[in-house]
C-alpha cells in the first residue's frame, strides 16, 4: 500500500504563498494507476478538492482555486507538490495529500497522507 | 461544477440499529464516479465504497453503496460502535472533482 507524507510551513501570514510537499513510499508517482492530488478541510468543516496531477503533466483544478494554485510533481525525488499564492485566513486548513485512482475510470481518492495543518494568521 | 447535497446533515442512532444516509447530485454522475468516505475524529477519511457499489479493500460488508444518475445511498446494515463517524459522497465529471458536505451519524 502506497504512503503519502505532507509536509510544509504551518504558519503563514496572508498574501504570502502556501508551499506544501507529498512525499511518496510504498510505489512510484510515474505509474498510470493514479493521479495524485490535494484536499483540504479547514477546521469543522468538510472537505475540499484542491488539485490533481498525472506524472505526465496533466493538471486539474477546482474552477474557483485554479487562478491560485499551482500542483506539480517530480518523479525523480519521487514527490509532488501544491502552492497557492496570496492566501488568506480562509485558506487556514488540514491539508491533506491523496491517491486518485484512475484504473477502471474510478477517480476515487483511495490513499491519503495524515494531513498537514496550515495557518493563516497576522 | 457538481453539487452534492448530502442528508441528513445528522444521523443520532444506536448501536444495532440501520443507517440510510443519502446524497444527492445537481447534474446525472457516472456509477462508476461516485464514492463514500468515513472520516473519524482527528483522522484523514477513509475510502468505504468506489464505484457506487463496490466496497474498497477491507471494508465489512455492512457497509453498501446503491443508486444512479442524481441519487445515491450508503446503508449501513447494523451500526457498530467504530461507525459512529462522518461520512462524505464524492464525484467525478468534466475534469472535476466534488465532496458532499458530510453526514454525522452519532450515537443516540
Amino acid at each position: 500500500q502506497l504512503q503519502l507524507q505532507e509536509s510544509g510551513p504551518g504558519l503563514l501570514t496572508p498574501s504570502e504563498t502556501l508551499s506544501l510537499t507529498c512525499t511518496v513510499s510504498g510505489g512510484s508517482v510515474s505509474t498510470s494507476d493514479y493521479y495524485w492530488g490535494w484536499i483540504r478541510q479547514p477546521p469543522g468543516k468538510g472537505l475540499e478538492w484542491i488539485a490533481n496531477i498525472f506524472y505526465g503533466g496533466n493538471t486539474y483544478y477546482k474552477p474557483s482555486l485554479k487562478s491560485r494554485a499551482t500542483i506539480s510533481i517530480d518523479t525523480s525525488r519521487n514527490k509532488f507538490s501544491l502552492k497557492m499564492s496570496s492566501v488568506t485566513a480562509a485558506d487556514t486548513a488540514l491539508y491533506y495529500c491523496a491517491t486518485v485512482n484512475r484504473r477502471g475510470a474510478v477517480y476515487s481518492f483511495d490513499d491519503w497522507g495524515q494531513g498537514t495543518l496550515v495557518t493563516v494568521s497576522s | 461544477e457538481i453539487v452534492l447535497t448530502q442528508s441528513p446533515g445528522t444521523l443520532s442512532l444506536s448501536p444495532g440499529e440501520r443507517a440510510t444516509l443519502s446524497c444527492r447530485a445537481s447534474q446525472s454522475v457516472s456509477s462508476s464516479n461516485l464514492a463514500w468516505y468515513q472520516q473519524k475524529p482527528g483522522q484523514a477519511p477513509r475510502l468505504l465504497i468506489y464505484s457506487t457499489s463496490s466496497r474498497a479493500t477491507g471494508i465489512p460488508d455492512r457497509f453498501s453503496g446503491s443508486g444512479s444518475r442524481t441519487d445515491f445511498t450508503l446503508t449501513i446494515s447494523r451500526l457498530e460502535p467504530e461507525d459512529f463517524a462522518v461520512y462524505y459522497c464524492q464525484q467525478y465529471g468534466s475534469s472535476t472533482w466534488t465532496f458532499g458536505q458530510g453526514t454525522k451519524v452519532e450515537i443516540k
